[in-house]
């Protein structure tokens, strides 16, 4: 199947500072990637949808200017935390639709947050 | 709206005894149907898919899952489990007119297998 990485794969930062996701498509193109967030125990809450060559589009209740999105190239989406606080910590995960008919996500190792 | 319930947040079965986890969607249009599994720490890795045709879905790891259009379920099954099993699984939905492709989450069950 399909093939997605995450860097880092676990990041600890201050409260304040910003933080970069990359997320990589390695063996498909994706003009599209999504970005999750999964708190302990729950379920993966959907935050954005990253669009090559276009904005992303947020889902109700996400801050845009808090979590920046990039979909750089068709194998490249970072997602970066700004102003990070301890509130901001958690798993997240992003996603690539791929298949006949992009109809199949496959997901990247997730990275974890911890905002001290 | 789409939604997916999963109604067993946790279950648990001794080694080699089957096991079924539940899973019920409510759309009002076509979809397409998903099992993720999600060890801890990690992303989630496709275990098997609905998109059409045969509505008895065979995946990997010896999982299966049977689509039931009247009954709006794509419960998962596996006749014997291992203790390597155990972990989270998402069952999700997504819209075949959807061109986004996004998906929709269950609240996950958590497949505890005990020897």
């Amino acid at each position: 199947g399909a093939v997605v990485s995450q860097h880092p794969s676990r990041v600890i930062c201050k409260s304040g500072t910003s933080v970069k996701i990359e997320c990589r498509s390695l063996d498909f193109q994706a003009t599209t990637m999504f970005w999750y967030r999964q708190f302990p125990k729950q379920s993966l809450m959907l935050m954005a949808t990253s669009n090559e060559g276009s904005k992303a589009t947020y889902e109700q209740g996400v801050e845009k200017d808090k979590f920046l999105i990039n979909h750089a190239s068709l194998t490249l989406s970072t997602l970066t935390v700004t102003s990070a606080h301890p509130e901001d910590s958690s798993f997240y995960i992003c996603s690539a639709p791929s298949g006949g008919k992009q109809e199949t996500q496959y997901f990247g190792p997730g990275t974890r947050l911890l905002v001290l | 709206a789409q939604s997916v319930t999963q109604l067993d947040s946790q279950v648990p079965v001794f080694e080699e005894a089957p096991v079924e986890l539940r899973c019920n969607y409510s759309s009002s249009v076509s979809v397409y149907l998903f099992w993720y599994v999600q060890y801890p720490n990690q992303g989630l890795q496709l275990l098997l898919k609905y998109l059409s045709g045969s509505t008895l879905v065979k995946g990997i790891n010896g999982f299966e899952a049977e689509f039931n259009k009247s009954q709006t379920s794509f419960h998962l099954r596996k006749p014997s489990v291992h203790i390597s099993d155990t972990a989270e699984y998402f069952c999700a939905v997504s819209d075949h007119g959807d061109s986004s492709y996004k998906l929709i989450f269950g609240s996950g069950t958590r497949l505890l297998v005990r020897p």
